[in-house]
């Protein structure tokens, strides 16, 4: 069974200019969530997805976005790009939406903001 | 919010087993105690999961005492490649009836096995 798939890997974006990016969830899963990790601020939420609907949103700038589409392969952009955006954006997908159930992460795309 | 607190760092040589423990005070009837761990520049990896007393897998123990306000990951004879972040998580519901959630992330615990 293949596992959840971000593309690209690494991306260096400049300051000001936007990104897109993609993630695809293990098949099946309904539910894609987004997670930007940095040294300072750990593992923090960005919102998750449930059948083209974003269900659940963290306490991020409205430059953050994100949409799902029908086979539930999901993007989020960021526009105005800063510097504090540089991360490793973590995508996770998720079978079950009764609980806290098992998150499947991928491995991340690694945003360098110059 | 539930939060969680745990160790920053701990060390352990090889072979030996390791406890990490979490509190989680604040935690919610309807909420499970997960635990992940995660290599650098990879993903989390879901290791275990429960909701009260004790759970245990292939690769580790949870125990969780009556009242639910702390846990305690139990990893057997730890090697090397265990070396890593692990993190305690306490599931969070929206009342929305539609199973929506966030996972909160503390800072996690650096476990260093040392050979």
């Amino acid at each position: 069974k293949a596992g959840v798939t971000q593309t690209p890997r690494y991306l260096i974006k400049t300051r000001g200019q936007q990104v897109t990016l993609s993630c695809s969830p293990i098949s099946g899963h309904r539910s894609v969530s987004w997670y930007q990790q940095t040294p300072g601020q750990g593992l923090q939420f960005l919102f998750e997805y449930f059948s083209e609907t974003q269900r659940n949103k963290g306490n991020f700038p409205g430059r953050f976005s994100g949409r799902q589409f029908s086979n539930s392969r999901s993007e989020m952009n960021v526009s105005t790009l800063e510097l504090g955006d540089s991360a490793l954006y973590l995508c996770a997908s998720n079978k079950n939406v009764d609980r806290a159930d098992e998150q499947y992460f991928g491995p991340g795309t690694r945003l360098t903001v110059t | 919010l539930a939060k969680t607190t745990q160790p920053i760092s701990m060390d352990s040589y090889e072979g030996q087993e390791v406890n990490i423990t979490c509190s989680h005070n604040n935690i919610a009837t309807n909420d499970y105690i997960t635990w992940y761990q995660q290599f650098p520049s990879q993903g989390p990896r879901f290791i275990i999961q429960g909701y009260k007393t004790k759970v245990t897998n292939e690769v580790a123990s949870l125990f969780i005492p009556a009242d639910r306000k702390s846990s305690t990951l139990s990893l057997p004879r730890v090697s090397l490649s265990d070396t890593a972040v692990y993190y305690c998580l306490v599931g969070e519901m929206e009342d929305s009836g539609a199973g929506s959630y966030q996972l909160t992330f503390g800072k996690g615990t650096k476990l260093s096995v040392i050979p």
